[in-house]
């Protein structure tokens, strides 16, 4: 069972750039949720994908914006990076029904300079 | 709306010692609660669910939790500490996400754990 992947593992961009995260869902998982953990605080739900449409959304503007495609796996779009964008993003898959339980990715750390 | 709070942002233990990390929710259903952890420059891992059978969950290396509904509390234990569980700890609850059918996972800020000889 594969478990679920994320890239770039790292990443440095610019304020006012654009950034595209990617993210590869469990095997037999339908459901991907993305999260972001700012420095020293816990996950922040933006916003979950299931069916290649949005599922719901946290409190994250509209520049956050995401995909997922037919073999479940998904992006994260970020339109004209600010300073506090730089955090932790997670990737979590889950079984839709069982969305509850989710398994997380690696994460992606972004730095915004 | 489902909340939960973690007492502790940073409790120390000698090994060998008993571990007890704190964790106390808000929900207007009743919840599923999970622990995650969470290495360094790493991913959250789960640790152990509550899905409402029964209340003593038993998780990966030695933890456990107890679902206490009349203290609204999750608080996650281990009887003996080992180096290797120096990590962050988050608990976190399920909440339905209203406009979409499927659920979101709301965390509180976590307790970092530090093992001492």
């Amino acid at each position: 069972e594969t478990g679920v992947t994320q890239s770039p593992t790292h990443l440095i961009k610019t304020r006012g750039q654009q950034v595209t995260l990617r993210c590869s869902s469990q095997s037999g998982h339908n459901t991907v949720s993305w999260y972001q953990q700012a420095l020293g605080q816990g996950p922040q739900f933006i916003f979950q994908y299931y069916r290649e449409e949005e599922n719901g959304r946290g409190n994250f503007p509209p520049r956050f914006s995401g995909l997922q495609f037919p073999n479940y796996s998904s992006e994260l779009n970020v339109n004209a990076l600010e300073l506090d964008d730089s955090a932790l993003y997670l990737c979590a898959s889950s079984l839709r029904g069982q969305s509850y339980e989710q398994y997380f990715g690696p994460g992606t750390r972004l730095t915004v300079t | 709306a489902q909340s939960v709070t973690q007492l502790g942002s940073h409790v120390s233990v000698s090994e060998g010692a008993l571990v007890l990390l704190r964790c106390n929710y808000s929900s207007s259903v009743p919840p599923y609660l999970f622990w995650y952890v969470q290495y360094p420059n790493q991913g959250l891992q789960l640790l152990l669910k509550y899905t409402s059978a029964a209340t003593l969950v038993k998780g990966i290396n030695g933890f456990e939790a107890e679902f206490k509904k009349s203290e609204t509390s999750f608080h996650l234990t281990k009887p003996s500490a080992h180096m290797s569980d120096a990590a962050e700890y988050f608990c976190a609850v399920s909440a339905p996400i209203l406009t979409g059918g499927g659920n979101k996972l709301t965390f509180g800020t976590g307790t970092q754990l530090k093992v001492e000889l």
